[in-house]
């Protein structure tokens, strides 16, 4: 089945630093992935969605400047988390969409997350 | 604008017993529905989905769901829990295409207990 991997899987980092999460669909080519942010014992929710060399569409109330998101190619996709604050620890999961080559066109492939602490 | 309501944040049933997690949803166009499941720290694995034909949709882990567009829901059952059923359940629904970007619209999620 189509692999979906994060790095890192947890990073803890000081208030004011840019931490970079990277998603990487591992046998497959991903022309659209989705970053998704988690709070403890609540649901997935979408904050962009990002397109392999176009810029990411995010949604309402993302900042888009602090949220910086890069599809550079059709493996990869990073979500760089810029001065970062407490208030931005999260569980953050990428999710993969396959292009028409290969996988279910209707069905989004997820990473296993990454836990985000900023002390 | 699609949504999803998920009935009962917490489900606890005993080994061998009937699961059955709540899902109703919102969409102005045909629907396509999905379960994921979540164990603690990973990310969601698809348990089975809706697109269009037989509303009866088997997935794995003998989970299934029915599509019922009356009651506009979507059901998950098993016959039979087993201890390793213990996880969060999220329903979602996407009102796009196939062949577009499918933007999910997740449900808070049922946390799945099962005891001996």
């Amino acid at each position: 089945g189509a692999v979906v991997s994060q790095h890192p899987s947890r990073v803890i980092c000081k208030s004011g630093t840019s931490v970079k999460i990277e998603c990487r669909s591992l046998d497959f080519q991903a022309t659209t992935m989705f970053w998704y942010r988690q709070f403890p014992k609540q649901s997935l929710m979408l904050m962009a969605t990002s397109n392999e060399g176009s810029k990411a569409t995010y949604e309402q109330g993302v900042e888009k400047d602090k949220f910086l998101i890069n599809h550079a190619s059709l493996t990869l996709s990073t979500l760089t988390v810029t001065s970062a604050h407490p208030e931005d620890s999260s569980f953050y999961i990428c999710s993969a969409r396959a292009s028409s080559g290969g996988g279910a066109i209707d069905e989004q492939f997820f990473g296993p997350g990454t836990r985000l602490t900023v002390l | 604008a699609q949504s999803v309501t998920q009935l009962g944040s917490h489900v606890s049933v005993s080994e061998g017993a009937l699961v059955l997690l709540r899902c109703n949803y919102s969409s102005s166009v045909p629907p396509y529905l999905f379960w994921y499941v979540q164990y603690p720290n990973q990310g969601l694995q698809l348990l089975l989905k809706y697109t269009t034909g037989a509303t009866l949709v088997k997935g794995i882990n003998g989970f299934e769901a029915e599509f019922k567009k009356s009651e506009t829901s979507f059901h998950l059952t098993k016959p039979s829990a087993h201890m390793s059923d213990a996880a969060e359940y999220f329903c979602a629904v996407s009102e796009e295409e196939a062949g577009t970007a499918s933007k999910l619209t997740f449900g808070t999620g049922t946390r799945l207990q099962v005891t001996l």
